[in-house]
Formats: C-alpha cells, structure tokens, sequence
C-alpha cells in the first residue's frame, strides 16, 4: 500500500517569489507520482506526472517537481509565483502495480501581491 | 466523450433518502476511481473498478455504499439512506493502463 504525506497544509508567498511544496510517500513497490491543482471552485487537474526517466518533470506554467527515491520524495517548485497560482495542490501516489491512486492531504497555496 | 462527466452536478437531498450519482468515463479507459472530498480535506478513496476485474472496494465507509459498473461504461455509485456526514463532492476519475487520470467535476452532495 502506498501513502503519502504534504507537510505544508498552507504556504502564503508574495507574488514572483520562490516556492517549494513538499511531498513525501511510501510504498512496498516502485511507484508513479503525480501532482494535481484545484483552482477555486473547479475541479482536480493534472499538473504533472513522473512514470518513468528523468527524474525532473516539468508543467507548461512553469512548475516542476523531482523525484527523489532515496528521499521518497516529489516537491513541487516554481521560480516565481503569481497571483493565478493561488489553488490548492494534492501529491498523489500510485504503485507500479496499477492500483488506486492515492492523494495527500492538500497544501492550500496563496499568492499575495 | 472528452471528458468525464459526471450528473448532477448538485444534490441536496433529505436525511434518510437514498441517491444515485453517475459517471460516464472517457471512452476507451478500462479503470474508473471513485473518491469522495469533504470540505477542507484532501480526496479520500472509495471504490476502484478496472476492466472486468472484481472491483477494490476498501474504500467504501460502510455498507450504505455501493457502486456498480456496465462493463467498461457508465458507472453510478448509491448512497443509502443518507446521513449529514455523506455531505461532500464525490469525484469519479478515469484512466487507460492507471497512467493519468482524468477527474469529472464532480457532484456536491448536501444532506439536509
């Protein structure tokens, strides 16, 4: 079975400012890892994914997240944060195997200007 | 379709009463995931189908759950006898091979 733990429940940051969300999982099998977003009032969106090769995955606004096995870890960057960031980010975590995917708690991420 | 979609939208419905939400996945995506996201907190699991499979059902919170499945189509999940603390937004996803999912909009459920 896999879990997986967001440490931040909320991270606050100005806007164009640096920013890390972390994730953490564990599981008995090799894994894929996936982060979704959810902007106020729409649904879950696939932000980006890592199956298989360089551990360096990257979205098309910007945000990126490595994976590290020796760390079991999948944080999630972005240089320079705006406004339209501010949404709710969930790691989720699936085996290898093809069972359910597994969401973390959430890490609410709000933009300030 | 392109997308999947999931009705209705919104539901209110008394406490006692049974309901019925749908899900029709992406055509051609042999799995399809049930979760459940109450206010504030993160996505839990519910149900899991692929394929012609025996669905994982370790999600589900007790036995007035129940979700069904016509072969790699539609599915709907039951809700029985509903209680407040089944409020919450039930999300159906769809996936090819368990590589990316897709996530319906979802439907509010409200238990008044």
């Amino acid at each position: 079975a896999q879990s997986v733990t967001q440490l931040d429940s909320q991270v606050p940051v100005f806007e164009e400012a640096p920013v890390e969300l972390r994730c953490n999982y564990s599981s008995s099998v090799s894994v894929y890892l996936f982060w979704y977003v959810q902007y106020p009032n729409q649904g879950l969106q696939l932000l980006l994914k890592y199956l298989s090769g360089s551990t360096l995955v990257e979205s098309i606004n910007g945000f990126e997240a490595e994976f590290n096995k020796s760390q079991t870890s999948f944080h999630l960057r972005k240089p320079s944060v705006h406004i339209s960031d501010t949404a709710e980010y969930f790691c989720a975590v699936s085996g290898k195997n093809g069972n359910k995917l597994v969401f973390g708690a959430g890490t609410i991420l709000r933009v300030k200007s | 379709g392109a997308g999947v979609s999931q009705s209705p939208s919104n539901k209110v419905t008394e406490k006692g009463k049974d309901v019925e939400l749908r899900c029709d996945p992406i055509s051609g995506h042999t799995a399809l995931y049930w979760y459940r996201q109450r206010l504030g907190q993160g996505l839990e699991f519910l149900i899991y189908f692929q394929g012609n499979s025996a669905p994982d059902k370790s999600g589900l919170p007790s036995d007035r759950f129940s979700a069904e499945r016509t072969g790699e189509s539609v599915s709907t999940l039951t809700i029985q006898r509903t209680q407040q603390e089944d409020s919450a937004v039930y999300l159906c996803a769809s996936s090819a091979q368990g590589l990316g999912y897709t996530f319906g909009s979802g439907t509010r459920l409200t238990v008044v």
